[in-house]
């Protein structure tokens, strides 16, 4: 069956710049996860969603990153006013309830120059 | 310090040598272990999960200490495809808002060469 799918798998912006990154997970899949790993590092938590809310939020950097998910599917991660220390692999996954294994998307490359 | 730290590597070995990664991490209250696999440019792939007991994956072996908040991975009779990052992994899989996030170890390189 379809993995978790990423949008786009690369993306260079300027500094300042405002960006978006999609992430579609399994279907059925209710609890989805953001993460960001930069070169040499292993995954960073960002984000978990439960549904269509956002149950911990506690990994994002600052104000200028945030996370939507209105329907419970599909999650948008949004950056404002990009930094070149932004630039990272944003990863995506999911899991299905009452299940541990989380699935992850290939990954969006950000670029910020 | 940390939350959860590998072995710096890298590790460069021939086929069939038997290889072992060690983690440790710092919350004692965690719950969940996993070594997850990462190849190059590609998104990490759950390997196998760790219990208490240790358990093995063919010529896979992960043992977890949680007294001493400590696990491994032994790697028997190395293919030149198990060429990856390797990454410890724990959750607090306790339930409550944090239910599921995954702490990653660092990551260590593993090359197996002919």
């Amino acid at each position: 069956g379809a993995g978790v799918s990423q949008t786009p798998s690369n993306k260079v912006t300027e500094k300042g710049k405002y960006v978006e990154l999609r992430c579609d997970p399994i279907s059925g899949h209710t609890a989805l996860y953001w993460y960001r790993q930069s070169l040499g590092q292993g995954p960073e938590f960002l984000i978990y969603f439960q549904g269509t809310g956002a149950a911990d939020d506690s990994g994002l950097p600052n104000d200028r990153f945030f996370a939507v998910r209105p329907e419970g599917s599909v999650s948008t991660l949004k950056i404002q006013r990009t930094e070149r220390g932004d630039s990272a692999v944003y990863l995506c996954a999911s899991r299905l309830a009452g299940q541990e294994t989380q699935y992850f998307g290939p990954g969006t490359r950000l670029l910020v120059l | 310090r940390k939350e959860v730290e590998q072995d710096p590597g890298p590790f460069n070995v021939p086929e069939g040598a038997t290889v072992a990664f060690n983690c440790t991490y710092s919350n004692s209250a965690s719950q969940s272990f996993f070594w997850y696999r990462q190849d190059c440019r590609k998104e990490p792939k759950l390997l196998m999960s760790v219990y208490s007991s240790g358990n093995e994956d063919g010529r896979f072996t992960a043992q977890l200490n949680r007294a001493s908040q400590y696990i491994s991975l032994l790697i028997r009779d190395s293919k030149l495809s198990d060429s990856a990052t390797y990454l410890c992994v724990v959750s607090l899989n306790a339930g409550g808002t944090s239910y599921g996030k995954l702490t990653f170890g660092q990551g260590t390189i593993l090359t197996v060469h002919p």
